[in-house]
């Protein structure tokens, strides 16, 4: 059974950047796909992009302007999610989550990790 | 962007049945999944590929998908229900992950 097991939480200023870690146990990160999914206070989830061992990274540049950088370390098996020019809206729940069974498409992400809280003021 | 449309709110008395709609242009052409969230905890996935349960979430969860409207179904409802409902799809079109605004079930 995949776990994931995230970074703990972070203050930030408006402007600085900030990186959240997601160690996976029970897997490599080289066979399953990792998702980060953010929540606002009394938000919806927001999804931020995607890593994918055969499909490499998809983010969703248009509505963060190309701020989400994502990283893996397969020698840690960690995958981390960086955000730049952090604002107050980008204060926060963040999480990572995969997909274990397969394909987000058809099978959703079934595993999360415990989220990381940024706050930015 | 591909919108997903739910209802804010929806409240039922216990043992009755809830649906919850999740609205999208021929949504019915994608498979949908959902998400039930309680207070201070991530979100846990109780139907995928529409209509497929994941081994742990009770049979009173079911999940359709037609036309423009995919519907979570759940009988029965317990107080434990209560929690917000998100679905989610994968846009082709874009290939990016999409959720909806969520439903808050009430169970009265």
């Amino acid at each position: 059974q995949v776990q994931l097991v995230q970074s703990g939480a972070e203050v930030k200023k408006p402007g600085a950047s900030v990186r959240v870690s997601c160690k996976v146990s029970g897997d490599t990160l080289t066979k399953i796909s990792l998702h980060w999914v953010r929540q606002a206070p009394g938000k919806g989830p927001e999804w931020l992009g995607s890593y994918d061992p055969e499909d490499g990274k998809t983010t969703d540049t248009q509505k963060f302007q190309g701020r989400v950088t994502l990283t893996e370390d397969t020698s840690t098996n960690t995958a981390y999610m960086g955000l730049s020019s952090l604002r107050s809206d980008d204060t926060a729940i963040y999480y990572c989550a995969t997909a274990s069974l397969g394909a987000v498409a058809y099978y959703g992400m079934d595993v999360w990790g415990q989220g990381t809280t940024v706050s930015v003021s | 962007s591909y919108v997903l449309t739910q209802a804010p709110s929806v409240s039922v008395a216990p043992g009755k049945t809830a649906s919850l709609a999740c609205a999208g242009d021929q949504i019915g052409g994608k498979t949908v999944n959902w998400y039930q969230q309680k207070p201070g905890q991530a979100p846990l996935l109780v139907i995928y590929y529409d209509s497929d349960r994941p081994s742990e979430i009770p049979e009173r969860f079911s999940g359709s998908n037609s036309g423009n409207t995919a519907t979570l179904t759940i009988n029965g409802v317990e107080a434990g229900d209560e929690a917000d409902y998100y679905c989610q799809i994968w846009d082709r079109t874009t290939d990016l992950v999409v959720f909806g605004g969520g439903t808050k079930l009430t169970v009265l």
